[in-house]
This record gives C-alpha cells, sequence and structure tokens, in this order.
C-alpha cells in the first residue's frame, strides 16, 4: 500500500498563510489524497480530498503536483481554530472489499501562535 | 457536532473483561467505521461495514469483532482485554464507501483497561 510522509510539527503565525506538506511517492493512479485534521480531545475532522487536479472548498485548498507524488493542504488565514492534527492519507477505491487500507499515520501538529 | 453518537463515553475495565462499544452513524449514512487511537500507534483503522456487510478490514486483532444491524447502528465488541488495548476509540460514518465521501467522526469511547 501506498504511505505518506508528513512533517511531524509546523508552525504559523495567525492570520498568515499555511502550506502543509505530504509525500506519497509510491501513489498508484487510482488513489485519492485525502486531508483530515483532529483538533486536541475530539474526533478526526474532514478537510479536503482529490484525485489529480487542485481543489478548493470553504476551509482549504489542495494542490497536488503533476506527478502525483506531493501534495499541500494550503489554509489560506491561519487562525487559532486551526491548531490540530493534521493527517494526510491515500484511498484506494479498485481494490475491492477488504482490501483497502486507511492508514493515518501520526500527521502534522500545526501550532498557530498569535 | 458531526452527527455520529458513540456510547458510553468512558469505559473503565479490568484485563480479561469484554465489552461493547456502541456506533449511531448520521441519518442516512450507510456505512460505519471503527478506529483505535492510542498515544503511540496513532489513528488505526480497524473495519468498514456497509449497509450490514463488512467491506474492509484493517488492523483488527481476532479478539475484537464488529457488526451493523439493521438499523445501521453499530458496535464493535472487545474481548480477553489486555492493558495494550486502552485506547480512544472512533466511530465514523459516510453516506458511501471510500474514497468518494468524507467521513464524520464521533466524539470516541475512552476505554482504560486496568
Amino acid at each position: 500500500d501506498a504511505k505518506t510522509t508528513q512533517p511531524n510539527s509546523m508552525e504559523s503565525n495567525e492570520e498568515e498563510p499555511v502550506h502543509l506538506p505530504c509525500n506519497h511517492s509510491t501513489i498508484s493512479g487510482t488513489d485519492y489524497i485525502h486531508w483530515y485534521r483532529q483538533l486536541p480531545s475530539q474526533g478526526p475532522e474532514y478537510v479536503i480530498h482529490g484525485l489529480t487536479s487542485n481543489v478548493n472548498n470553504r476551509m482549504a485548498s489542495l494542490a497536488i503536483a503533476e506527478d502525483r507524488k506531493s501534495s499541500t493542504l494550503i489554509l489560506h488565514r491561519a487562525t487559532l481554530r486551526d491548531a490540530a492534527v493534521y493527517y494526510c492519507i491515500l484511498i484506494n477505491p479498485l481494490r475491492g472489499a477488504g482490501s483497502y487500507q486507511l492508514t493515518f499515520g501520526k500527521g502534522t501538529k500545526l501550532s498557530v501562535i498569535p | 457536532d458531526s452527527g455520529v453518537t458513540q456510547t458510553p463515553k468512558h469505559l473503565i475495565t479490568a484485563t480479561g473483561q469484554r465489552v461493547t462499544l456502541r456506533c449511531s452513524p448520521r441519518s442516512g449514512d450507510l456505512s460505519v467505521y471503527w478506529y483505535q487511537q492510542s498515544l503511540d500507534q496513532g489513528l488505526q483503522f480497524l473495519i468498514q461495514y456497509y449497509n450490514g456487510e463488512e467491506r474492509a478490514k484493517g488492523n483488527i486483532l481476532e479478539r475484537f469483532s464488529a457488526q451493523q444491524f439493521p438499523d445501521l447502528h453499530s458496535e464493535l465488541n472487545l474481548s480477553s482485554l489486555e492493558l495494550g488495548d486502552s485506547a480512544l476509540y472512533f466511530c465514523a460514518s459516510s453516506p458511501s464507501v471510500p474514497p468518494y465521501n468524507e467521513q464524520f467522526f464521533g466524539p470516541g469511547t475512552r476505554l482504560t483497561v486496568l
């Protein structure tokens, strides 16, 4: 199964953009890239997902490299509420029942400085 | 509030015992997922059910089992408990199967095995 690599931690100043990287050099052509975040003492929360094209939603933007071996989650203006652990995961829909994996890994802990 | 409910919030039990964790998915969601989160292992996918049928398995131990009932609620049964089973257990739900949908996570059940 394809794996993802993320930095253990990052810091950002409040109201500045944040770029959270994720490397997935062994990604397959049908792996979707999903991002979730987990605020302290809460369950994970969906942020965004994509396959090949860049994606935007109200929470963030997802920039996917042309070769798909890396992606970047962009928070346009960090707020204190964005301090969380951010997980990048790959999900493949074509492997059939019982064979896909949802491995979250350790993620990137984002600290936001007021 | 994600709309996913989990009971109980906290559970304290002894080694060798058996416990049942319960999850009610969001209204209309057919998929239910179970995850284990411990300090040293991060977030680990255990198992997924879709409309009552098992669809995918992750790192679930043989001592653990789950099922999804006709009303779509799910239970995770943990037996012959060991100290290492102490963790947060999250349930998530989604309208369909990965990777097209976001997962909505519940608040978790904290299990402490003494």
